[in-house]
């Protein structure tokens, strides 16, 4: 399996700028989760997803914040428009559950966003 | 709200020798899971171990163990015979009951340094 897969890896934007960051989870996970890491604030939850059916999106910094799920192999996260602030490495992760009822999360490489 | 708290903002350890990390958590659950997570300078989140709160016996993965303390709402990570591809993030996590789909909340890390 090639793992959870995200793009892009780096992106550089201008303040402003739409912005969108794909995953793509592994096949058979029924659950997809946004984190987003900085400095400051550490891994923050931003929503995550059963089923492609939204959960808790309590983490989402604000309305220029969105994310979808529209089939299980798929899901991007936007942001429009974008500030500086939203620097950060964004990480999607995906999970099955283990016959001991954990629930056992596998990330992506992550992806580096930096808003000028 | 669940909370996790690593309370090492950093620790070195010198090459073959032991190092042990803190985490302590708080939950109102009697049922849940516990995690560390190593990340690597390639930022990657990698699972190093994993304790589901209804076994008693400590979970242990070749030079990884830990110290889970229920009653105390403690689990620490022991490292063993230490390496320097040992040196990293560590990150400890909680998972609420029911693993389906449940969020992991991660603490603060702890920024571990091997030294040869």
């Amino acid at each position: 399996d090639a793992g959870v897969i995200q793009s892009p890896r780096h992106e550089v934007t201008e303040m402003g700028q739409e912005v969108t960051l794909r995953c793509k989870p592994i096949s058979g996970h029924n659950s997809l989760f946004w984190y987003r890491q900085t400095m400051m604030r550490g891994l923050e939850l931003l929503i995550y997803f059963n089923n492609n059916v939204p959960i808790d999106d309590s983490g989402m910094p604000e309305d220029r914040f969105s994310a979808k799920m529209p089939n299980a192999s798929f899901s991007t996260l936007k942001i429009q428009p974008s500030e500086p602030r939203d620097s950060a490495v964004y990480f999607c992760a995906s999970s099955f559950v283990l016959r001991s009822g954990a629930n056992v999360l596998t990330f992506g490489a992550g992806s580096r966003l930096t808003v000028l | 709200a669940q909370t996790v708290t690593q309370s090492q903002p950093e620790m070195s350890v010198q090459e073959a020798e032991t190092v042990t990390l803190s985490c302590t958590y708080d939950t109102s659950e009697s049922d849940y899971y516990l995690f560390w997570y190593k990340q690597p300078p390639s930022r990657q989140m990698i699972l190093v171990i994993r304790q589901e709160a209804y076994k008693q016996q400590n979970a242990t993965e070749n030079r990884f163990s830990v110290n889970f303390q229920k009653a105390a709402k403690s689990f620490s990570l022991k490292i063993s015979d230490s390496q320097l591809g040992d040196a990293a993030m560590y990150f400890c996590a909680y998972s609420g009951p029911k693993g389906y789909g449940n969020k992991l909340v991660f603490g603060a890390g702890t920024i571990l340094r091997v030294k040869s």
